[in-house]
């Protein structure tokens, strides 16, 4: 079984700063998917970025990017330019191909992004 | 593109109801996941359906819940007889299949049920 484990229950940023939340994994598996996805206050679950684990090369979206570390079973993500929009729950989450079905999620890490 | 939907968005029920959700998909996605969500939790998976299918089903999901999706397109998830331990964030998510890039799930906004 994947486990998924957010050490950082929350964290706190200012504004136009940059702030990288951790997530490390455990699979036995090669063949996998990795997600960071936001969940605002009282509003609905949102893909941030996706990871392949077969490309070395870290992925990017606009301000985000991840650094992902195969063989240490890690995958963090950067917020660079921090804007308030950004507050909210982080959930790394993993997706093993082979069974094609469930997301296994993290427990999160609440971001506030202050003035 | 219209996104995942789920209705209703909020349900109080007393103890010992049935209550039953609804979630529709974006329309072209075949595959289509049910999540609970309990405060300060992530989601944890219910169960999974390919097309009408229902593939996989979590030992979270009791024989008080069950779940349909009679002609591939919108689902119902029901729970019997419903336990105060069932208040929760109950979140749907649809895709297409793996091995695209389009096989990200992406979720609707929720029904928040409270079993008082």
């Amino acid at each position: 079984a994947q486990t998924v484990t957010q050490s950082q229950p929350e964290m706190s940023v200012q504004e136009a700063e940059t702030v990288t939340l951790s997530c490390t994994y455990d699979t036995s598996e090669n063949n996998y998917y990795l997600f960071w996805y936001k969940q605002p206050p009282s509003r609905q679950m949102i893909l941030v970025i996706r990871q392949e684990a077969y490309k070395q090369q870290n992925a990017t979206e606009n301000r985000f990017s991840v650094n992902f570390q195969k063989a240490a079973k890690s995958f963090s993500l950067k917020i660079s330019d921090s804007q308030l929009g950004d507050t909210a729950m982080y959930f790394c989450a993993f997706f093993y191909t082979g069974t094609a079905s469930k997301l296994t999620f993290g427990t999160g890490t609440r971001l506030q992004v202050t003035l | 593109d219209t996104g995942v939907s789920q209705d209703p968005r909020h349900k109080i029920t007393k103890r010992g109801q049935n209550v039953t959700f609804r979630c529709d998909p974006i329309s072209e996605h075949n595959r289509l996941y049910w999540y609970r969500q309990t405060l300060g939790q992530g989601p944890e998976f219910l169960t999974y359906f390919q097309n009408e299918a229902q593939l996989e089903k979590s030992r979270l999901l009791s024989d008080r819940f069950s779940a349909e999706r009679p002609k591939g397109s919108f689902s119902t998830l029901e729970i019997q007889r419903t336990e105060q331990g069932d208040s929760a964030m109950y979140l749907c998510a649809s895709s297409l299949p793996t091995g695209t890039r389009t096989d990200t799930q992406y979720f609707g906004p929720g029904t928040r049920l409270t079993v008082l």
